[in-house]
């Protein structure tokens, strides 16, 4: 298994600023993910970040509005940049439970969240 | 119809109920079945995981999958308080031309003691 941790568990922020937020993990891992949670609404995958290449984004997810990076096999970051209240929700990052495979993304662990309020 | 339907309930049972947990689904090209618990302010655990139609065991906790009805289901037997969480149904196979995993909106479980 892995442990994942997340910076911040939670923030206030202004509409139109930027928030990073962090994710590590405990074991080296090929495929990272990030997702948002919405009030009454599913998990709903952002983007797929691998080491070495840049991150997928999916369908209604852009990179100007949600950069990540993923310099190490251990590390990822995400951006909410330009925040509005519509981004207030849950960020939660994960990785494959298979780690250092890319096999598939079936199984996946989950970080504890970050918990955005955007004002 | 959307790709995968959970009741959001609330649902409140006694201590040492049977607990019935249920997704349907659209997409038949889903080969996984899995079952997420999420705890309050905490990131989803998988608790269950499925592959083809028939029961899979794991203590108190029974994951049925029917893929001829499109439903799954998750028993829990004896309920107890510290099973009171969010459960999220997830599934994973092709949407869109590649490999996804899909989740249910979660139902969220109150056990009373």
């Amino acid at each position: 298994s892995a442990v994942i941790s997340q910076k911040p568990s939670r923030d206030i922020c202004q509409r139109g600023t930027s928030l990073t937020i962090q994710c590590q993990v405990d074991s080296q891992v090929t495929m990272m993910f990030w997702y948002r949670q919405q009030p009454g609404q599913s998990l709903t995958l952002i983007a797929t970040a691998n080491q070495g290449s840049e991150a997928t984004y999916e369908s209604g997810f852009v990179i100007d509005k949600f950069p990540i990076s993923r310099p190490n096999l251990t590390f990822s970051t995400l951006t909410v940049s330009n925040m509005s209240p519509e981004d207030s929700s849950i960020y939660l990052c994960s990785v494959d439970a298979h780690l250092t495979s890319f096999i598939t993304g079936d199984t996946q662990y989950f970080g504890p969240g970050t918990r955005l309020t955007v004002l | 119809q959307k790709e995968v339907e959970q009741d959001p309930g609330p649902l409140s049972v006694p201590e040492g109920a049977i607990v019935s947990l249920n997704c349907t689904y659209s997409n038949s090209a889903f080969q996984y079945f899995m079952w997420y618990r999420q705890y309050s302010r905490k990131g989803p655990e998988l608790l269950m995981y499925t592959y083809s139609s028939g029961n899979k065991e794991d203590g108190r906790f029974t994951a049925q999958v029917d893929k001829s009805s499109k439903y799954i289901s998750l028993f829990i037997r004896d309920s107890q308080p510290s099973d009171s969480a969010t459960y999220l149904c997830a599934m994973f196979g092709v949407k869109g031309g590649s490999e996804k995993l899909v989740f249910g909106k979660g139902t969220k479980l109150t056990v009373n003691p």
